[in-house]
């Protein structure tokens, strides 16, 4: 049983440019939630998808996008690179939106020079 | 504002010794406080308190929660170099949807 797979591991982007990172959740969960953890910080929410629409959404501005598949896999898109976007982006599937028990990925490293 | 609090946000420790990590929070419709142990990447899953005073225990790992007072507790005993990593305390909303974390407590343990 695959857990949650994250993809790129790694990444470096130039400042102004778009990055698309990747989860595929755990088999059989269906919510898919996107976690940004900058160095020495805790995770913070950017958002939640469900049935392929934005559930509940952090307090990250309008550069940061996602979509989740049929298939409930997500992408979470960042466009205009900021130097403060570099962080561990972590991808967490449940099931259901109500359930606490989140499963984490190993996340994506994104680092913006 | 809702938030979760840490302490302390980092602790170097000996083997075989014994510490306390704490969490406090001011949440609005909270619903469960959850541990989670970071050692690189991927947090992985310790403990999750819904109740107020019932002690959750894994092998040398305890938890408790107090929501009269807002806060909860995680233990380790006869610690090892193995429990080197960053723990994570983080609240549950009622509604459902997201995680609010703590800044997180290094523990370091030291031969």
């Amino acid at each position: 049983d695959a857990g949650v797979t994250q993809s790129p591991t790694h990444l470096i982007k130039t400042r102004g440019q778009q990055v698309t990172l990747r989860c595929s959740p755990k088999s059989g969960h269906d919510t898919v939630s996107w976690y940004q953890q900058a160095l020495g910080q805790g995770p913070q929410f950017i958002f939640q998808y469900y049935e392929e629409e934005e559930r509940q959404r952090g307090n990250f501005p309008d550069r940061f996008s996602g979509h989740q598949f049929p298939n409930y896999s997500s992408e979470l898109n960042v466009n205009a690179l900021l130097l403060g976007d570099s962080a561990l982006y972590l991808c967490a599937s449940s099931l259901g939106t109500a359930s606490p028990h989140a499963f984490f990925g190993q996340g994506t490293r994104l680092t913006v020079v | 504002e809702d938030k979760v609090v840490q302490s302390p946000l980092s602790l170097v420790v000996h083997e075989g010794d014994t510490v306390t990590l704490n969490c406090s929070y001011e949440v609005t419709n909270f619903r469960s406080l959850l541990w989670y142990k970071q050692e690189k990447k991927a947090p992985t899953f310790l403990f999750m308190l819904t109740s107020s005073g019932i002690e959750k225990k894994s092998g040398r790992l305890s938890s408790i929660l107090d929501k009269k007072e807002l806060f909860s507790i995680l233990n380790i005993t006869a610690t090892q170099t193995g429990d080197s990593a960053v723990y994570l305390c983080a609240v549950f909303y009622n509604q459902g949807g997201k995680l609010i974390f703590g800044q997180g407590t290094e523990l370091s343990v030291k031969p």
